[in-house]
């Protein structure tokens, strides 16, 4: 059974750093690509980033550039999400999901998401 | 502002059917797949439909997708109290070299 637990959200200040985590099992994690998608209160989805199976490269949504960095470990099947510099409008519940790309690009397993709240 | 365009909500009875609609460009929906996606309170979100039209194992075929044009729509027949939930389409956009997803649409079933 395909299983993905995030962590590590919780209340951080304007300004602050905080590190999200992913842990995956059920399946070979280091063939797919992953994804990290927020969705802020009252507000709808919005992908993030996403990071290829080996790990060598990475695409991130123009709001977070330069801000947020998502890593992998294959060797202990976890996703990161390490995120500096946080703003309130990066408010959300954050979801790690698993990208399938055979044909189109869809996330079919998601986890169940952590919140995080940038509030002074 | 979402890149793709879903009502805010529907409604339907018990046994009844509702579509939901997602409307998009060429530079998305137009070119490419289009996927949905239910969220439940509290829970990881689920795919219901994926490549347009096909629906992942386990997925009761009371789920549907289609899509023409720049514009997909999910539709849901013999509505039960349990899929009271937020919906969202979902697809690459070639332009903005992004993932987009629509605003999501809220289904009550009265």
């Amino acid at each position: 059974e395909v299983q993905l637990v995030e962590s590590g959200g919780g209340l951080v200040q304007p300004g602050g750093s905080l590190r999200l985590s992913c842990a995956a099992s059920g399946f070979t994690f280091s063939i797919f690509w992953m994804s990290w998608v927020r969705r802020a209160p009252g507000k709808g989805l919005e992908w993030v980033a996403n990071i290829e199976g080996d790990g060598s490269k990475q695409y991130y949504v123009d709001s977070v550039k330069g801000r947020f960095t998502i890593s992998r470990d294959n060797a202990k099947n976890s996703l990161y999400l390490q995120m500096n510099s946080l703003r309130a409008e990066d408010t959300a519940v954050y979801y790690c999901a698993r990208v399938r790309k055979e044909s189109g690009s869809y996330r079919d397993y998601w986890g169940q998401g952590t919140l995080v709240t940038v509030s002074s | 502002q979402s890149v793709l365009t879903q009502p805010p909500s529907v409604s339907a009875a018990p046994g009844q059917k509702v579509t939901i609609s997602c409307s998009g460009s060429s530079s998305n929906i137009g070119n490419n797949y289009v996927s949905w996606y239910q969220l439940l309170p509290g829970t990881a979100p689920k795919l219901l439909i994926y490549d347009n039209n096909k629906r992942p194992s386990g997925i009761p075929d009371r789920f549907s997708g289609s899509k023409s044009g720049t514009s997909a729509t999910l539709g849901i027949t013999g509505l039960q109290t349990g899929d009271e939930a937020d919906y969202f389409c979902g697809a690459w956009d070639s332009g903005l070299s992004v993932v987009a997803f629509g605003g999501g649409t809220k289904l009550t079933v009265l």
